[in-house]
């Protein structure tokens, strides 16, 4: 079945890089995301990557995409106090619906 | 920027009443997504619409669930009755055909008590 995991935490500061993974299930994936979620918010998109891509930047982000270990990353650089907050990865597969990961809260530290 | 909009953003119900949250999607945006999320995990579909067709429902438990979207504009989401397990963020996204994901609502935090 579809299931998408990532680990549940991660502290970094400020002004270092973080790097938060996900590793999802479904080989027929066709698109993968990463959201942003502040505390009592919606989800904000931040970028997505195409399964046929290995690597993608907006930024001071980047998306990497290991297809073949169905591990993907997204690395932001120059980490602020402002992107704390829960990131999730989701998966897009055949039938069109996203599925989650559970979320993991980067605290960044001044 | 265009947004979706929900409301209420907060609601706080008796155990056993009937709760409804309404969710107006993006203008053009022809499928429309009612996810939960209960505190401290990912999203989870609920319910699926194209227009006004329900596409995917499996995850909605029909019993004291339903879902509405008559015009194939905005949406309703139902529960009676209400149960203390359905406290959650009831959220709602929109999106077009491609690749660009969902554009989400801030979501209606529903508190059983």
């Amino acid at each position: 079945g579809e299931d998408v995991e990532q680990s549940l935490f991660l502290s970094v500061r400020e002004g270092d890089s973080s790097v938060i993974n996900c590793t999802y299930t479904d080989s027929s994936s066709t698109y993968l995301y990463w959201y942003k979620q502040e505390p009592g918010a919606g989800l904000q998109l931040l970028t997505y990557i195409f399964s046929n891509m290995d690597m993608k930047q907006d930024q001071r982000l980047t998306v990497l995409l290991n297809k073949k270990d169905k591990h993907l990353s997204l690395r932001i650089a120059d980490t602020q106090t402002g992107d704390s907050a829960i990131y999730f990865c989701a998966e897009r597969g055949a039938t069109n619906k996203l599925i989650f990961g559970t979320g993991t809260l980067l605290a960044v530290q001044p | 920027e265009a947004e979706v909009a929900q409301s209420p953003r907060y609601k706080i119900t008796e155990k056993s009443q009937a709760v409804a949250f309404w969710c107006d999607p993006i203008s053009g945006h022809a499928t429309l997504y009612w996810y939960r999320q209960i505190l401290g995990q990912g999203p989870e579909l609920l319910v699926q619409f194209q227009d006004e067709s329900v596409v995917d429902d499996s995850q909605l438990p029909k019993d004291r669930f339903s879902a509405e979207r008559l015009k194939g504009v905005d949406s309703t989401l139902k529960i009676q009755p209400a149960e203390l397990g359905d406290s959650a963020m009831y959220l709602c996204a929109s999106s077009l055909q491609g690749p660009s994901g969902y554009t989400f609502g801030s979501g209606t935090r529903l508190t059983v008590v």
